[in-house]
């Protein structure tokens, strides 16, 4: 069972639009999450990141909000550009001494110019 | 910097031939991982390392084995391949356990026919 779910696999925006990409998890002992970007033949690129003592974290045009009682998170990109296009993984980290990720199965993004 | 190197890039094996991908990254980074990708399943983990001579199974262990005799290298084993274990694997590295921003490989593609 997949503790980190992203439910829709894609989403197409128009350039300069919000696009808001949505998480969300199972595990009650997740307490950090990142957001992952990927390009075709790459690795994952690390974007952005939340503790769960937070609700919302801003990075320029990157911004990731934290529903703990939803056990939800979302990404928000604004304003949206065609270089923005790619797969984006929400992943997870429980507490514990092994900090591992658990990725979610990923967006795929693609912003319209 | 050459951050996480994985080679091969591709590689296509018969069903029950053993290879090992190699991993390598020179940022003196602790925390190694091994990844696949799979279609709509996001990135699961095999294996990981806390450090030289420090390895723990992942999420999907099974047909693989790793070493960590060096902090430099990861490598993973595929003990005798199955077109199951056709996928996109990752390596990735982090420096400690609060940073949590893993540095990924580009992958490599493999392919059991």
């Amino acid at each position: 069972d997949q503790q980190v779910k992203q439910n829709s696999p894609s989403l197409s925006v128009q350039e300069g639009r919000i696009s808001i990409l949505n998480c969300d998890y199972t595990n009650s002992m997740f307490d950090y999450f990142l957001w992952y970007k990927k390009y075709p033949a790459e690795g994952p690129t690390f974007l952005i990141s939340i503790s769960s003592i937070k609700d919302k974290n801003e990075d320029g045009r990157f911004t990731v909000f934290l529903n703990k009682s939803a056990k939800h998170l979302s990404l928000h990109i604004v304003p949206s550009q065609p270089g923005d296009s790619a797969v984006y993984f929400c992943a997870a980290l429980s507490s514990g001494s092994a900090r591992q990720l658990t990725f979610g199965s990923g967006t795929q993004l693609t912003v319209l110019p | 910097n050459a951050g996480v190197t994985q080679t091969p890039k591709f590689q296509v094996l018969k069903t029950g031939q053993s290879m090992t991908l190699q991993c390598a990254q020179d940022m003196n980074h602790e925390y190694m991982s091994w990844y696949r990708q799979d279609p709509g399943m996001g990135l699961r983990l095999i294996h990981y390392s806390v450090g030289a001579g420090i390895t723990d199974q992942g999420e999907v262990p099974n047909g693989y084995n790793v070493s960590r005799s060096t902090t430099e290298d990861f490598p993973l084993r595929l003990l005798s391949a199955a077109p199951s274990q056709t996928s996109v694997y990752f390596c990735a590295s982090r420096k400690d356990p609060t940073n949590y921003g893993y540095t990924f490989g580009s992958g490599t593609r493999l392919t059991v026919v």
